[in-house]
C-alpha cells in the first residue's frame, strides 16, 4: 500500500529556470514531510521538510509546499544547477514514527 | 562523526545462500531503520527498532528477512534463504529520536545480488 506517490518518475528542466517535484499522499494522519535528495552510489541526504501546521517553508533556492486538503506537496527548486541532477524523494510520518517514501523522482537538470 | 556506516558495500551471492547486511549507526541516536531500494517501489521501509527494541517489522517481505540490534551500535540484516527477487539496495538510517520530527541520516547502503 503506497501511502506516498510520486507519479512522475522522472523531470527534465533547463538551468536556471524552475524544477516543481510533487508528492501525493493517502493517510491524514500524517503530520510532518520531509524530501530527501539522492545520488548515485550514495545514500539519500535530507534536504527540506515541513509540519502539517504550515504550507510553506523555504530554505535558499528550495521551496516546499503543503496542501493539506488535497493530501498534496511539491518542492520548488529555482534557479535549477546541474548539480540538483539526483533523485528526490518524498516522505512522510506522522507521532514522529516511521517514515514512508515515494518512489522518487529522477531531476535531470540540463546546463 | 563517520556518518552510518554499512558493510559490505556491495554483495553478490548465489540463490539458496544466507546473506548478512551490517550497520552501524550514528553514536547517540536511538532509532535504527532499514530500507530496500527498488526500480519498482523506491525506498520501502523493512523494520525499524527503537533503544534496540523492533517496534514495526510489518515490511519484512518474509520469514527469510531477520533483523537484530544486539546493541546499540549494531544492527544486523539477514536473508536465509536468498532468492533472486531479493536483489537491490538495502539502506540502514539511524535517526535521534528526538520529538518533531527528526531527520534520519542514510548509510551509503548495500547493493544485494542474488544470481
Amino acid at each position: 500500500d503506497q501511502q506516498v506517490k510520486q507519479n512522475s518518475p522522472s523531470l527534465s528542466v533547463q538551468e536556471g529556470r524552475i524544477s516543481i517535484l510533487n508528492c501525493d499522499y493517502t493517510n491524514s494522519m500524517f503530520d510532518y514531510f520531509l524530501w530527501y535528495k539522492k545520488y548515485p552510489a550514495e545514500g539519500p541526504t535530507f534536504l527540506i521538510s515541513i509540519s502539517s501546521i504550515k504550507d510553506k517553508n523555504e530554505d535558499g533556492r528550495f521551496t516546499v509546499f503543503l496542501n493539506k486538503s488535497a493530501k498534496h506537496l511539491s518542492l520548488h527548486i529555482v534557479p535549477s544547477q546541474p548539480g540538483d541532477s539526483a533523485v528526490y524523494f518524498c516522505a512522510a510520518m506522522y507521532n514522529n514514527n516511521d517514515m514512508r517514501f515515494g518512489a522518487g523522482t529522477r531531476l535531470t537538470v540540463k546546463p | 562523526d563517520a556518518g552510518v556506516i554499512q558493510s559490505p558495500r556491495h554483495e553478490v551471492t548465489e540463490m539458496g545462500q544466507e546473506v548478512t547486511l551490517r550497520c552501524k549507526p550514528i553514536s547517540g541516536h536511538n532509532s535504527l531503520f532499514w530500507y530496500r531500494q527498488t526500480m519498482m517501489r523506491g525506498l520501502e521501509l523493512l523494520i525499524y527498532f527503537n533503544n534496540n527494541v523492533p517496534i514495526d517489522d510489518s515490511g519484512m517481505p518474509e520469514d527469510r528477512f531477520s533483523a537484530k540490534m544486539p546493541n546499540a551500535s549494531f544492527s544486523t540484516l539477514k536473508i536465509q534463504p536468498s532468492e533472486p527477487r531479493d536483489s537491490a539496495v538495502y539502506f540502514c538510517a539511524s535517526r535521534s529520536g528526538l520529538a518533531g520530527g527528526g531527520e534520519q541520516f542514510f548509510g551509503p547502503g548495500t547493493r544485494l545480488t542474488v544470481l
